[in-house]
């Protein structure tokens, strides 16, 4: 199995901070497709995961742009411009390229 | 609005079985792979299962394979998981979401305890 390791596995920012969380993975995630089925979520505290980013750089809908995602083959960037109070929670890296899908281990980003 | 809302959830002993159940709305269920994934208490997501929009294509995770089922009913707009032998460390909040991770449900616990 593909296996996603994130750094760090916690973030500290203040409010108005930009933030970079790194998803590297065991093994290529550029499909024979030509499409990098790498994504990343987010869990607030108490709630459900919630999709950022898809494929690699594309924003979900109404996702604020202060999030931006980067990367190719097996190193992957989620940006943050800008912390807002809102942003806070769990973040995860989620590869679907091989079966079977694997998450990153998570990074918990909290205030400083 | 997209909806997923899980069910059938509960405390159970181990090596007994249970049947989660997750109703899809909002959005034409038969046209997407479905998945099931867990978090156990204090950690990470697991991915556990996933089936394809028309039942062709199945996976499990080695952890659960020959355990748990994976089903749907395109009719009924509901995707299943039924789980059998069940162990102390298949206790976790059990979410199903869509193929491709964008619409999640809330999640139901299934503690497995004596």
């Amino acid at each position: 199995d593909v296996v996603l390791t994130q750094t760090p596995p916690t973030l500290s920012a203040t409010i108005g901070q930009s933030v970079s969380i790194s998803c590297r993975s065991s093994q290529s995630l550029l499909h024979s497709n030509g499409n990098t089925y790498l994504h990343w979520l987010l869990q607030r505290p108490g709630q459900s995961p919630q999709l950022l980013i898809y494929l690699v750089s594309r924003l979900e809908s109404g996702v604020p742009n202060r999030f931006s995602g980067s990367g190719s083959g097996t190193d992957f960037t989620l940006k943050i411009s800008g912390v807002e109070a809102e942003d806070l929670g769990v973040y995860y890296c989620v590869q679907g390229t091989h079966a079977p899908p694997t998450f990153g281990g998570g990074t918990k980003l909290e205030l400083k | 609005e997209v909806q997923l809302v899980e069910s059938g959830g509960g405390l159970v002993q181990p090596g007994r079985s249970l049947k989660l159940s997750c109703v899809a709305s909002g959005f034409t269920f038969s046209n997407y792979g479905m998945n099931w994934i867990r978090q156990a208490p204090g950690k990470g997501l697991e991915w556990v299962a996933y089936i394809s929009s028309g039942s062709s294509y199945i996976y499990y995770a080695e952890t659960v394979k020959g355990r748990f089922t994976i089903s749907r009913d395109n009719a009924k707009n509901t995707l299943y998981l039924q789980m059998t032998s069940l162990r102390s460390e298949d206790t976790a909040l059990y979410y199903c979401a869509t193929g491709s991770f964008d619409y999640w449900g809330q999640g139901v616990m299934v503690t497995v305890s004596s």
